[in-house]
């Protein structure tokens, strides 16, 4: 499976931009983009996904790299509920039925 | 609302004992998943299955058993318990073709 890499963690004070990057260098041409997020105390729950353009949703916005190495997922004004574990995972819509690999994300601090 | 739901939130056992987690979905998701999550290493799957009757194991099947007799309930086993199995347990669904996979909130277990 190709692979991704994130910071271990990122700051962010409250109501501000938060970019969070991921690098998928290996990534094939089939691999759509997710990523979810874990609150605290919580199971992950899915935030965005696309392939090649960029997307929004209520929740967050991913911009994908021409070259489709990198993305990056921003939330538009963080807030302290924001505050989560933030996973870049890759996965072939083809064979959906196969499991989300989870790597160990980027932790996020949100301060008020 | 969508939901997957784990039968319980913590549970405590005794070494050698026969565990039993259940998890329940009512999106009539062919595909169900069981994780567990550790400090420093994340979500690590254990067990996925595509349909009734189905399984297929993930990357640390060993000690663990799993059941699909109904579309909607996927059971996890623990035939002896361990301490080393003491851990939060995670069940997720989704369907094939969709990209979003619901998770339930998790069941931490502690095997003494």
């Amino acid at each position: 499976d190709a692979k991704t890499t994130q910071p271990n963690s990122m700051e962010s004070n409250e109501e501000e931009p938060v970019h969070l990057p991921c690098n998928h260098s290996t990534i094939s041409g089939t691999d759509y983009i997710h990523w979810y997020r874990q609150l605290p105390s919580q199971g992950p729950e899915y935030v965005i996904h696309g392939l090649t353009s960029n997307v929004n949703n209520r929740m967050a916005s991913l911009a994908i790299a021409e070259d489709r190495k990198s993305s990056t997922l921003i939330l538009h004004r963080a807030t302290l509920r924001d505050a989560a574990v933030y996973y870049c995972i890759l996965r072939d819509l083809s064979n959906s039925g196969y499991a989300l690999n989870f790597g160990k994300g980027t932790s996020l601090l949100v301060t008020p | 609302d969508v939901k997957v739901t784990q039968s319980s939130r913590y549970l405590v056992k005794r070494t050698g004992e026969k565990v039993f987690l259940e998890c329940v979905q009512d999106m009539d998701h062919e595909n169900m998943f069981w994780y567990r999550q550790d400090p420093g290493l994340g979500l690590r799957l254990i067990y996925f299955s595509y349909d009734v009757k189905m399984k297929e194991k993930g990357d640390i099947p060993e000690g663990y058993s799993v059941s699909r007799e109904k579309k909607e309930r996927f059971s996890l086993i623990l035939e002896s318990a361990s301490t080393n199995q003491t851990s939060m347990y995670l069940c997720a669904s989704s369907s094939q073709g969709v990209p979003e996979a619901f998770f339930g909130q998790g069941t931490r277990l502690t095997v003494v």
